[in-house]
């Protein structure tokens, strides 16, 4: 579970919808999350998805899973200028007691 | 419920010494994780305390070190500091009951520079 890979940036115009893409590398994973940072902030967790799940939706946000490629995707709509931050994916399996996380995409919104 | 809480924010500490840093977690939380976090490595793991026990702990020297008491309150320590040691440094919580990590919540972070 150390191979958490992201792409690291993404820009997107206001109002459009934002797809943000990882791959995750553990087939035992269990829980895998998606947390923001904003600029001199802590890690806010956004959502989570069970890996026997193949999406879930939260308001604005859908998280989709596809366990046979390992890949794990958020899709924000409607982005905002609020939206602007890091985005990380995070995996975690059992007797690990960790988050193993990927780089971090840093999304860019433009008016 | 407050969030997790980490003190201080910022610390400026010199080579060669020593720091504390301390983390409260979610009332009721009795899992606590550290992460160092660092613009060339990103984000990584420290190690995780669940019930004063250590469960986990990641690839970093002997000089960092942790503990947890029983009120779930966690400290971490790092001795002789080097300059690589700067960074914003995580504290999570949870309320982790068996094998599987649950969600964890962070705190603010302290941000450590060393001069």
């Amino acid at each position: 579970g150390e191979d958490v890979e992201q792409s690291l940036f993404l820009s997107v115009r206001e109002g459009d919808s934002s797809v943000i893409n990882c791959t995750y590398t553990d087939s035992s994973s269990t829980y895998l999350y998606w947390y923001k940072q904003e600029p001199g902030a802590g890690l806010q967790l956004l959502t989570y998805i069970f890996s026997n799940m193949d999406m879930k939706q939260d308001q604005r946000l859908t998280v989709l899973l596809n366990k046979k490629d390992k890949h794990l995707s958020l899709r924000i709509a409607d982005t905002q200028t609020g939206d602007s931050a890091i985005y990380f994916c995070a995996e975690t399996y059992p007797r690990d007691y960790k988050l193993s996380f990927g780089a971090g995409t840093t999304v860019t919104v433009r008016a | 419920k407050a969030g997790v809480t980490q003190t201080p924010r910022y610390l400026i500490k010199t080579r060669g010494q020593q720091v504390t840093l301390s983390c409260s977690p979610i009332s009721g939380h009795r899992s606590v994780s550290w992460y160092q976090q660092t613009p060339g490595q990103g984000l990584q793991f420290l190690f995780e305390y669940f019930s004063e026990t250590q469960r986990n702990k990641g690839n970093f020297p002997g000089r960092f070190s942790g503990r947890q008491f029983s009120n779930s309150r966690s400290e971490m320590n790092v001795s002789t500091l080097e300059l690589g040691d700067s960074a914003l440094y995580l504290c999570a919580s949870s309320s982790n009951r068996g094998e599987i990590l649950e969600t964890q919540y962070f705190g603010p972070g302290t941000r450590l520079l060393v001069l």
